[in-house]
């Protein structure tokens, strides 16, 4: 069955970096794209980036852009997300997730905490 | 930038009942690219529909959706006490690529 399970999440000061893991299994990784979302406490969700599944296109809001990187490694299964520049604004629970039909997101992984505080 | 627009906000309703949940996009939603996931507190988003009126693996048919070009539809025929949740469409196409609605709370009366 289809898993993702994340890594990489937690406390961190502003302007500070983090960088997130995603661990795929039961399907052909490196068939998929996949995404990052996220959600502030209470708050709705918000898109993150899409990277394509053999990593040629990476797409990003408007709010990470510049800050944010997606990157996939389909030997090892796995999709990051490295966080430069951190703000307050960018806590909130990250979740990956497999791009599925019709631009679905298909499958999602429990989510990671990230807190930018000082 | 294509905004999604969920209402009503909050839909209290009992078990039994039918809910229709709304979601209206700024601008015509490319191919039907529109898609509703359903999150209960504490944990990750599951995907319902996809392509607008397409049930994904698993989904019990109580769930439907419909619509096309802004205009799109969720709809629960009988509510089960386990529907009662925060749903939210999602669209891709227009920048931002994908968006997703600010989400509509179905909670028991």
């Amino acid at each position: 069955q289809v898993q993702l399970v994340e890594s990489g999440g937690g406390v961190v000061q502003p302007g500070r970096s983090l960088r997130l893991s995603c661990a795929a299994t039961g399907f052909t990784f490196s068939s998929y794209g996949m995404h990052w979302v996220r959600q502030a406490p209470g708050k709705g969700l918000e898109w993150v980036a899409v990277i394509w599944y053999d990593g040629s296109n990476k797409y990003y809001a408007d709010s990470v852009k510049g800050r944010f990187t997606i990157s996939r490694d389909n030997s090892k299964n796995t999709v990051n997300l490295q966080m430069n520049s951190l703000r307050v604004e960018d806590t909130a629970v990250y979740f990956c997730a497999r791009l599925g039909r019709l631009w679905s997101l298909d499958y999602w992984a429990q989510g990671t905490l990230v807190t930018v505080s000082s | 930038e294509i905004v999604l627009t969920q209402s009503p906000g909050t839909l209290s309703l009992s078990p039994g009942e039918r809910a229709t949940l709304s979601c209206r996009a700024s601008q015509s939603v490319s191919g039907n690219y529109l898609a509703w996931y359903q999150q209960k507190p504490g944990q990750a988003p599951r995907l319902l529909i996809y392509g607008a009126s397409n049930r994904a693996t698993g989904i019990p048919d109580r769930f439907s959706g419909s619509g096309s070009g802004a205009d799109f539809t969720l709809t629960i025929s009988r509510l089960e006490p386990e529907d009662f949740a925060v749903y939210y469409c999602q669209q891709y196409g227009s920048s931002p690529l994908f968006t997703f609605g600010p989400g509509t709370k179905v909670d028991i009366k």
